[in-house]
């Protein structure tokens, strides 16, 4: 069984100011772990994507991530924010290994304050 | 190319109807997947296809909900006997193989009344 939890339902920053989204995973096997991006009235849009490679991982449009094993924790930063990030982030994972389907967090709506 | 489409974007119906909602998955793409999305949740697994066949159906909630996808192309999520808490965002998804990047379309907006 898998699980993904995103500890925060909001995040608001200033613009030009770093972001952090957080995510905790629990997988029985060795996960593959993705950030998922949401724009309102568009389809979903892969970030990034850890899968056992180098442990910190370099998105789109400056966000990154680090995988950290002992911590579970998979969380999601980018140095300065800009306008166009103000969107729905989502955590997900899958196991290793299997073709299954992918299982998301619940989401973090991510505000950016002019 | 074109990414993944889906028809309807919008569906409304009344409690108790059946429908169908379709899914194009980008071309050559063997693995088919689809999730629901509630209101202010993440997207829930129903099933995925690899080819033809339905790989892993674990995730649909009961079986007033069949999928399929008969030439291992286009494919169709039905639901008979629609409930109030049926309505969500059906989203489709699909990749090159079962471990590759999954591509999403836009989702189908169903509304039961």
């Amino acid at each position: 069984a898998q699980s993904v939890t995103q500890l925060d339902s909001h995040v608001s920053v200033s613009e030009g100011t770093p972001v952090l989204l957080r995510c905790n995973y629990s997988s029985s096997y060795s996960p593959s772990l993705f950030w998922y991006v949401q724009h309102p009235n568009k389809g979903l849009q892969l970030l990034l994507k850890y899968t056992s490679a180098a442990t910190l991982v370099k998105g789109i449009n400056g966000f990154e991530a680090e995988f950290k094993k002992s911590e579970t924790s998979f969380h999601l930063t980018k140095p300065s924010a800009h306008m166009s990030d103000a969107a729905e982030y989502f955590c997900v994972v899958r196991s290793g290994g299997g073709a299954d389907g992918l299982t998301f967090g619940k989401g973090t709506h991510l505000i950016i304050q002019p | 190319g074109a990414g993944v489409s889906q028809t309807p974007s919008n569906k409304v119906t009344e409690k108790g109807k059946y429908v169908e909602l379709r899914c194009d998955p980008i071309s050559g793409h063997t693995a088919l997947y689809w999730y629901r999305q509630s209101l202010g949740q993440g997207p829930e697994f129903l099933i995925y296809f690899q080819g033809t066949g339905a790989a892993d159906d674990s995730g649909l909630p009961n079986d007033r909900f069949f999928a399929v996808r008969p030439e291992g192309s286009v494919s169709t999520l039905k639901i008979q006997r629609t409930e109030r808490g049926d309505s969500a965002v059906y989203l489709c998804a699909s990749s090159r193989d079962t471990l590759g990047e999954q591509f999403f379309g836009p989702g189908t907006r169903l509304t039961v009344l």
